[in-house]
């Protein structure tokens, strides 16, 4: 059975802390390595990692892959409130249908 | 938000009874997802579809059927809705041809059984 554990669970930082949240995973036939952010309503799409070892990056957010250890990380920089959020990583599989399997998200809260 | 859409969004039902969930896409995309939230387990997949009358199920799928009988459409139906079945019921659409460059989520419906 696929499984994805992120860690920690829940986190509490004051703005302008940096902050790097966990997932590791284990997927059979393993695509990829998605990061989502969800705030109030429903995750809303950030990465996509296939490849170890490229770090994507967007704005104050980056993210890295290893395939070899099975694990990557989601680093947030100069944290603001409006990164409060939960934000959950899922492996894809090379299955042709798309399918996820989530983690159970790290509950992010940034204080000013 | 990106042509997919949720209905209802809130409802409460009775132990027992049928509820039937709708999906809506406007985009012309052959695979959707049906997801449930419950605090603790992140997001289950219920069963997920790659084109019309093509379903199957995901890890949670007892208790669930559903259907596809449009492109546009996928329903959800609790066959007799159980008090372990309230939850955050999302709808999810993948824009690759089984390829997951990443879900675009309904905005979700909050089903309570009591």
């Amino acid at each position: 059975e696929d499984k994805v554990v992120q860690s920690p669970l829940s986190l509490v930082v004051h703005e302008g802390d940096t902050v790097t949240l966990n997932c590791s995973y284990e997927v059979t036939n393993f695509r990829s390595l998605l990061w989502y952010k969800q705030e109030k309503k429903a995750p809303t799409f950030l990465f996509m990692l296939t490849s170890s070892g490229i770090e994507k990056k967007s704005g104050r957010l980056s993210s890295i892959l290893d395939k070899k250890e099975l694990f990557s990380i989601l680093n947030i920089t100069a944290t603001q409130t409006g990164d409060s959020a939960i934000y959950l990583c899922a492996g894809d599989t090379n299955t042709n249908a798309g399918k996820s399997t989530f983690g159970d998200g790290t509950t992010l809260t940034v204080k000013p | 938000d990106a042509g997919i859409t949720q209905s209802p969004r809130h409802k409460v039902t009775e132990t027992g009874t049928p509820v039937t969930l709708r999906c809506h896409q406007t985009e012309n995309h052959r695979y959707m997802y049906w997801y449930r939230q419950d605090p603790g387990h992140g997001l289950r997949l219920i069963h997920y579809s790659y084109g019309v009358k093509d379903t199957d199920k995901g890890e949670v799928s007892d208790g669930y059927s559903v259907s596809r009988s449009k492109t546009e459409d996928f329903l959800l139906t609790l066959e007799s809705a159980t008090s372990s079945q309230t939850s955050v019921y999302f709808c999810a659409i993948s824009k690759g041809q089984g390829y997951n460059y990443g879900y675009t989520f309904g905005s979700g419906t909050r089903l309570t059984v009591v």
